[in-house]
């Protein structure tokens, strides 16, 4: 196993596009999460899932961003008319039934800068 | 509210030296978690430690320990013997035992610089 998988590394996209990133756990970790990590700020939960069932959202989760992991296998993050506010790191990680947080391993991260 | 706070944006220190890597955080809860992460410039978040509230002794792991000073609400990373490859930022974090499932709050961060 290779780990948590982020695609894209980077990203720039114009604002008002939308964009789509996507993780791939470490395939036996059934639960996964999400977190947004802006410039001098350390991660910020955004939302997690465990399988297919997405069981947490922050108020920081937008109506433009939207989550989802069908079949309980990687998961996709969409940001919908980004805005330069949405430039951060985004964070994946997941971890084995069981361990929640204390069993995290996060990806490198897809780093999203709008301009 | 739950609060963790990094005092040192940066830190240097010469190589084979120890450093402290200050972490004071906020809760009314009895019950918490406090982590201690490395991410190196890749990007990876890296965990090192962690330390319960009821633990009745300071966690240690390798060349890491954590001097948890719970009257005080800190929990300071002590790195050993420093290595060039020790250069990072390092968050500290807290999660609430029974609180959210997925949820780590996480510091601003103290970026160390090693010296050879």
């Amino acid at each position: 196993d290779t780990g948590v998988s982020q695609d894209p590394r980077h990203k720039i996209t114009k604002r008002g596009q939308n964009v789509t990133f996507r993780c791939d756990p470490i395939s036996e970790h059934n639960r996964l999460y999400w977190y947004r990590q802006t410039l001098g700020q350390g991660p910020e939960f955004l939302t997690y899932f465990q399988n297919e069932a997405q069981l947490e959202k922050s108020r920081l989760l937008s109506d433009r961003f939207s989550a989802e992991r069908p079949k309980g296998s990687f998961s996709t993050l969409e940001i919908q008319r980004t805005e330069q506010g949405d430039s951060a790191m985004y964070l994946c990680a997941s971890s084995p039934p069981g361990a929640g947080v204390y069993g995290y391993t996060f990806g490198s991260g897809t780093r999203l800068t709008v301009v | 509210a739950q609060k963790i706070t990094q005092t040192q944006p940066g830190m240097f220190v010469q190589e084979k030296e120890a450093v402290t890597l200050d972490c004071t955080y906020d809760t009314s809860d009895p019950s918490y978690g406090l982590f201690w992460y490395k991410q190196p410039s890749s990007g990876e978040m890296i965990f090192l430690i962690y330390q319960g509230s009821y633990d009745q002794q300071n966690a240690t792991e390798g060349r890491y320990s954590l001097n948890f000073q719970k009257a005080r609400k800190s929990a300071n990373l002590v790195i050993s013997a420093s290595q060039l490859g020790d250069s990072a930022m390092y968050f500290c974090a807290m999660r609430l035992v029974g609180g959210s499932q997925g949820n780590l709050i996480f510091g601003k961060g103290t970026k160390l610089s090693v010296k050879p």
